[in-house]
Parts: C-alpha cells; sequence; structure tokens
C-alpha cells in the first residue's frame, strides 16, 4: 500500500512568492490533515477534510493560506504570499473511518515538504 | 496552557537500560492516545496506541491514567536504534494534539 506522499520535499521561495504544497493521501482514506512544524515548536493542526469538504479549518493561520480538495482526493495547500514566518515542516496526513462507530485509524503522516522562506 | 506538555529531554541512556517518560495533557474528554515516533528530518510515524489498561508492545509499555491525566512511555533493553524524538498525540474528535517531542539518545 503506498504511503501518503508530498509534493515537493523542499521549496525555498523568497518573501512575497507564492508556493503550492500537495499532498496524495492513502488511498480510500476520506480524512486528510494538514499540520505544520516551525522552529522550535510542536506540532500544530491547520486544517482538516472529509472527502472534498474543509470539516475544520480552525489551525490555519491566516488568509494567506489556501487549502483545497477538489475531488476529494489530493490536496493542495498554497501559501500567498509567503512571509518568513511561514517557514517550516508541513505535514500531511490521511486516515480512516474504522468500523460504523465513528473510530478513525491512526493518522499516517507523509514525509512533510520543508519550507524556507528567505 | 498547552493541550500536550512533555518533557524535552534528552535522555541519554546506554544501550540495554530502561528509559521512561510522561507527558501530560489538558483535555479530560480526549478520547484516544498515541506515542508517535519522529527521527531527524523525518515525517512522525505511529509507534503505539495507549489503551486505559496498558499496553506492551515488545520492547515498549504504554500506560494511560485518565484520573491525572498523563500517559507514559517504557522501553526496556534500549537500542541505538531507538534515538529519536518521541511525540506525544492525543486525539479530540478528529484532531490530534501533539506534545513538543522528547528525545531520546541511546549510547553504545
Amino acid at each position: 500500500e503506498a504511503g501518503v506522499t508530498q509534493f515537493p520535499s523542499h521549496s525555498v521561495i523568497e518573501k512575497g512568492q507564492t508556493v503550492t504544497l500537495r499532498c496524495d493521501p492513502i488511498s480510500g482514506h476520506d480524512n486528510l490533515y494538514w499540520y505544520r512544524r516551525v522552529m522550535g515548536k510542536e506540532i500544530k493542526f491547520l486544517l482538516h477534510f472529509v472527502k472534498e469538504s474543509k470539516q475544520d479549518e480552525s489551525g490555519m493561520p491566516n488568509n494567506r493560506f489556501l487549502a483545497e480538495r477538489t475531488g476529494g482526493t489530493y490536496s493542495t495547500l498554497k501559501v500567498q504570499p509567503a512571509e518568513l514566518e511561514d517557514s517550516g515542516v508541513y505535514f500531511c496526513a490521511s486516515s480512516h473511518l474504522v468500523g460504523s462507530g465513528g473510530i478513525y485509524s491512526p493518522l499516517h503522516f507523509g514525509n512533510g515538504t520543508r519550507l524556507t522562506v528567505t | 496552557r498547552k493541550e500536550v506538555e512533555q518533557d524535552p529531554g534528552p535522555f541519554n541512556v546506554p544501550e540495554g537500560a530502561t528509559v521512561a517518560f510522561n507527558c501530560t495533557y489538558s483535555n479530560s474528554a480526549s478520547q484516544s492516545f498515541f506515542w508517535y515516533r519522529q527521527d531527524c528530518r523525518k515525517e512522525p510515524k505511529l509507534l503505539m496506541s495507549v489503551y486505559s489498561s496498558g499496553n506492551e508492545d515488545g520492547r515498549f509499555t504504554a500506560q494511560l491514567n485518565r484520573a491525572s491525566q498523563y500517559i507514559s512511555l517504557l522501553i526496556r533493553d534500549s537500542k541505538l536504534s531507538d534515538s529519536a524524538t518521541y511525540l506525544c498525540v492525543v486525539l479530540n474528535d478528529y484532531k490530534l494534539s501533539f506534545g513538543a517531542g522528547t528525545t531520546v539518545t541511546v549510547r553504545a
């Protein structure tokens, strides 16, 4: 089974530029999450999709961040315009419902995209 | 107060030693608990789920104390390959909250 894949693995951009990160979840996983870790801090939730719908985007830092999941398959996270404080590692994760009791499988993480804004 | 708090360590232990560490969580309604392992510059990987009755997976033992709101991880007979950062992770509904991680270094 292919895992969660993220692209690119690294991105270095200048302040003010735009970057789009992509995540392909495990096939069949309806739940897709974006998390990020900025320098020296813990991993923090950004948002959660169930299929193509945004279930919770309370962790999105501001309106420079836009996430989409058209068709409920892969997802993109766009940062426009990027600022220095956006530097960090962006993780995507996916999970699926186990049975009918509303229990989710543990999250499977992608390798992350290391974003550096200079 | 942070949702999940961990002692950052580092815990430096010799091969074969036992090492244990805890994490605390703030939301008493938290539903599920996990330990993830993260190697340098890699993604978090699930190490084990943590059940109320406590559970073992080989050399790893996890315990949950709901009354005191803490989770523990014990590693027996440490191997060099156990060197990593261990993340305490708590699930509320569908949302995971991560601790900052506990660094363990096993030396020969």
